[in-house]
């Protein structure tokens, strides 16, 4: 069965620093991986996701991620942090045979001025 | 282009009573999904549609949640009798084609149930 952990429920980083959200995972197969933030009383934004190919990918807004296989995981990434990153990040994943995704519990960003 | 529409915003009901959401996806996506966040949680699944055929309800109690996609559009949700642990935010999420797991999922801003 799919899971995904997402060990930090708060993460709070300067403005202007380096940023990274921590996502690991467990599927059967070849995982597919996605970002989501989330604004307060706001749906998911899709930021990037990962499906085949380079293991760094690039998103939306700054942000990257690096899938390493040998870790089982996606860790999300910034360089430089901005106050308006501030809000609750998801991790998702779907495993080989799933045809929809499974969403880790959320780390709330704090990016402090 | 506009997004994934979703009404009402809020919606206050005593347990036992019934509910519906609405759904209006992105225009020409043919997957549509329903999820139920409880607070502190991700999004879990309820049912997912492939144009207005269902592809997997696994999750969705159905003893008292259904749902339907007419026309392979708009979607509704109901629930009845209303329990207080349904008091979540229910998600609408589309997506342009039926590949499934590969496909990028854009979601609604939610509809916030409180069951009192």
């Amino acid at each position: 069965a799919q899971s995904v952990a997402q060990p930090e429920d708060q993460v709070n980083v300067a403005e202007g620093n380096p940023l990274t959200v921590k996502c690991t995972y467990s599927v059967s197969g070849n995982p597919y991986l996605f970002w989501y933030v989330q604004y307060p009383n706001r749906g998911l934004q899709f930021l990037l996701k990962y499906i085949t190919g380079d293991n760094l990918v690039k998103g939306s807004y700054g942000f990257e991620a690096e899938f390493n296989k040998s870790q089982t995981s996606f860790h999300l990434k910034k360089p430089s942090a901005l106050v308006s990153d501030s809000a609750l990040y998801f991790c998702a994943v779907s495993e080989t045979g799933a045809n929809n995704l499974f969403f880790g519990t959320g780390t709330r960003l704090t990016v402090i001025p | 282009e506009a997004g994934v529409a979703q009404s009402p915003r809020y919606k206050i009901i005593e347990k036992r009573q019934s509910v519906a959401f609405w759904c209006n996806p992105i225009s020409g996506h043919a997957t549509l999904y329903w999820y139920q966040q409880i607070l502190g949680q991700g999004p879990k699944l309820l049912i997912q549609f492939q144009n207005n055929g269902v592809v997997d309800d696994s999750q969705l109690p159905k003893d008292r949640f259904s749902a339907e996609r007419l026309k392979g559009v708009d979607s509704t949700l109901k629930i009845q009798p209303a329990k207080l642990e349904d008091s979540a935010v229910y998600l609408c999420a589309s997506s342009l084609g039926t590949s499934g797991r590969r496909e990028t999922q854009y979601f609604g801003p939610g509809t916030r149930l409180l069951v009192l």
